[in-house]
């Protein structure tokens, strides 16, 4: 089960670039990276995935290093409205779900407060 | 249109009930889940579908189980509720061959 964990915290400005770092130490083979955005009383949103180097789309940018034992999520230029939780998630990629593989785990979310 | 719906959006129940929470996407996708966040905002998986079949399944209490009718649906039993029970839970589904997911807006079971 490959664990994750994320500062449970940060502050920031408008205009200011956020790197995000999560540890997922005992990442298996399979698994693949997935960041979520979470507003208050919402469901979690996709943002970016990656399984190695960097991802880069309209929203973000994810940097995996050759060890993969962590992931860096990169937000150019926050506004107000990324004040939300950012959730790690780390687990099997796409068409290798199996019966008893590896679990989707969740990191524990990191809370961006982004001000003025 | 709403991809992932789930109703009802707020359930207030009492202990030994029996309730269930449904879910749908019309989103044409392969894979459905159900999630579990508690009042620390954990969130943790509890089931997923593919193809009407249970590929993942979490150490959960038996009370409860997965039920899906088709591959656009997957309902949610809770039976003998607990107080422990009460938190919002989260459907979500993912497309073939991709691991994104897409989430519900989540219901809030609240267990007096």
């Amino acid at each position: 089960l490959a664990k994750t964990t994320q500062p449970i915290s940060m502050d920031s400005y408008e205009g200011q670039e956020v790197n995000i770092t999560c540890s997922h130490n005992n990442i298996a083979t399979n698994d693949y990276i997935t960041w979520y955005q979470q507003f208050p009383s919402q469901g979690p949103r996709f943002i970016i995935q990656g399984y190695k180097t960097k991802v880069t789309n309209e929203v973000a940018s994810l940097f995996i290093p050759a060890d993969r034992k962590s992931s860096t999520l990169s937000l150019p230029r926050v506004s107000l409205s990324d004040t939300a939780v950012y959730y790690c998630l780390v687990g099997e990629g796409p068409g290798t779900l199996t019966g008893g593989g590896n679990k989707l785990t969740f990191g524990t979310g990191t809370q961006l407060k982004v001000e003025l | 249109d709403t991809a992932v719906s789930q109703t009802p959006k707020y359930l207030v129940t009492q202990m030994g009930n029996d309730k269930s929470i449904k879910c749908e996407q019309n989103l044409g996708h392969d894979t459905m889940y159900w999630y579990k966040q508690d009042s620390k905002k954990f969130l943790k998986i509890m089931f997923s579908y593919n193809n009407k079949e249970l590929i993942i399944n979490e150490t959960v209490p038996n009370r409860f189980s997965p039920k899906s009718p088709d591959k656009a649906h997957l309902n949610l039993h809770i039976n003998s509720l607990e107080l422990g029970d009460s938190a919002v839970y989260f459907c979500a589904s993912s497309p073939r061959g991709r691991y994104e997911q897409y989430f519900g807006p989540g219901t809030r079971l609240t267990v007096t």
